[in-house]
């Protein structure tokens, strides 16, 4: 069973710091997916990484992919209070086709 | 253009009774799936369709809960008897085809059973 584990689970930090979550998975996979949630609403689809290697950057956003470590990054730069929401990883299981495993999120406040 | 939609946004019932829950994919989108996101927690997949038929419906609780999408657009979530741990938000996505495509979600139907 893919189990996807995601620290921290969660982060305050100050707005210009910087910092990183980690994502990890535990079986094969080559597409590893983020997701923002602000409260109540839906998930917005950051970024989409594909192949060991990866790296995607979108502002003060830039997430990597390790297929042999089973290792995902998200990496914040000089975080502002926009930032501010719970962040999911999500993988794809080589066997399951389809199907998006989450983990349980990282809520991150960014105070001023 | 248009993204997922869903309805109705809140549904409350009773214990015992009946529910269904409505996805309205991006037009084009073959690939349509079904997840629960219950408090603090990450989605949780029930079932996916590719077209018309059920390519995947593993994640499926039991047999109380039933989906389908007669003409591989919208989709019908269907839950019999509902019982009290069946509260969560109920998401709906779709991407253009099965096998790794990027989903989109749509805003979700909060059920409570009370």
């Amino acid at each position: 069973e893919l189990k996807v584990e995601q620290n921290p689970l969660f982060l305050s930090m100050q707005e210009g710091k910087n910092y990183t979550i980690y994502c990890n998975y535990s079986t094969t996979s080559d597409r590893l997916y983020w997701y923002r949630q602000d409260p109540g609403k839906s998930l917005e689809s950051l970024f989409v990484l594909l192949s060991n290697g990866a790296v995607k950057q979108e502002g003060r956003l830039m997430a990597s992919l390790d297929t042999k470590a089973r290792l995902s990054t998200l990496h914040i730069t000089a975080a502002v209070h926009d930032l501010s929401a719970t962040y999911f990883c999500a993988v794809v299981e080589e066997t399951s086709g389809s199907r998006l495993t989450f983990g349980e999120g990282t809520q991150l406040t960014v105070n001023p | 253009g248009a993204g997922v939609s869903q309805t109705p946004s809140n549904k409350v019932t009773e214990k015992g009774k009946y529910v269904e829950l409505r996805c309205d994919p991006i037009s084009g989108h073959t690939a349509l799936y079904w997840y629960r996101q219950s408090l603090g927690q990450g989605p949780e997949f029930l079932i996916y369709f590719q077209g018309t038929g059920a390519a995947d419906d593993s994640g499926l609780p039991n047999d109380r809960f039933f989906a389908v999408r007669p003409e591989g657009s919208v989709s019908t979530l269907k839950i019999q008897r509902t019982e009290r741990g069946d509260s969560a938000v109920y998401l709906c996505a779709s991407s253009r085809a099965s096998g790794g495509e990027t989903q989109y979600f749509g805003p979700g139907t909060r059920l409570l059973v009370l």
